[in-house]
């Protein structure tokens, strides 16, 4: 069974802090996605990363797949009361379905 | 329709009664996904079809509940004898094709309370 371990699960910060999401399996992955999710809406795509040691950004965001395709990271910089929300790490198995973190609840206090 | 809609937002059922939970995907996404969420935490995968077939539906916790995809596009879940325990936001996902790298795009969730 393939299983994603998200850390930390809950994360309180001050506006301006930098901080770091993971996402870690014993499962290698073709690819992962993350995702954003904010209170009653449905998760919404952030990136996708294939290659292993690939690394994305998206504005002040940071994604990085690990070289073994099994883990990866989601780093904030300079973090605003925006980027509040459920972020969400899915790897896709080999079945393509996607196989879901539990999520890191993210706050930013002003 | 623009986007994955789900109906209705909100159900409010006793025990033991039968609910249906619809999805209307994007227009030709031919991959449909049901997900359970509770609050807090990931999706939980439930079924998923491939145009009409489920493709796998070993996510359904139980006969207790059961999805149908006639034509190919709309999808109902459907639950028998709800227990408290089935309340959560079931959430709905279209893509492309099977998921592979392509984006799944999701509806805004059903929320259940089963009371």
């Amino acid at each position: 069974t393939q299983l994603l371990e998200q850390s930390p699960q809950f994360l309180s910060i001050q506006e301006g802090e930098n901080l770091t999401v993971y996402c870690n399996s014993s499962s290698v992955f073709s690819s992962l996605q993350w995702y954003r999710q904010e209170p009653g809406e449905g998760p919404v795509l952030l990136v996708t990363v294939v290659t292993g040691g690939e690394v994305k950004k998206l504005k002040r965001l940071t994604f990085q797949f690990g070289d073994a395709r099994k883990d990866s990271s989601l780093h904030i910089t300079a973090a605003q009361p925006g980027d509040t929300g459920l972020y969400l790490c899915a790897g896709v198995g080999s079945n393509y379905q996607l196989i879901w973190g539990a999520g890191t609840k993210l706050i930013i206090k002003p | 329709g623009a986007g994955v809609s789900q109906t209705p937002s909100n159900k409010v059922t006793e025990k033991g009664k039968y609910v249906e939970l619809r999805c209307d995907p994007i227009s030709g996404h031919t991959a449909l996904y049901w997900y359970r969420q509770s609050l807090g935490q990931g999706p939980e995968f439930l079924i998923y079809f491939q145009g009409t077939g489920a493709a796998d539906d070993s996510g359904l916790p139980n006969d207790r509940f059961f999805a149908v995809r006639p034509e190919g596009s709309v999808s109902t879940l459907k639950i028998q004898r709800t227990e408290r325990g089935d309340s959560a936001v079931y959430l709905c996902a279209s893509s492309e094709q099977g998921l592979g790298n392509t984006e799944a795009f999701f509806g805004q969730g059903t929320r259940l309370t089963v009371v």
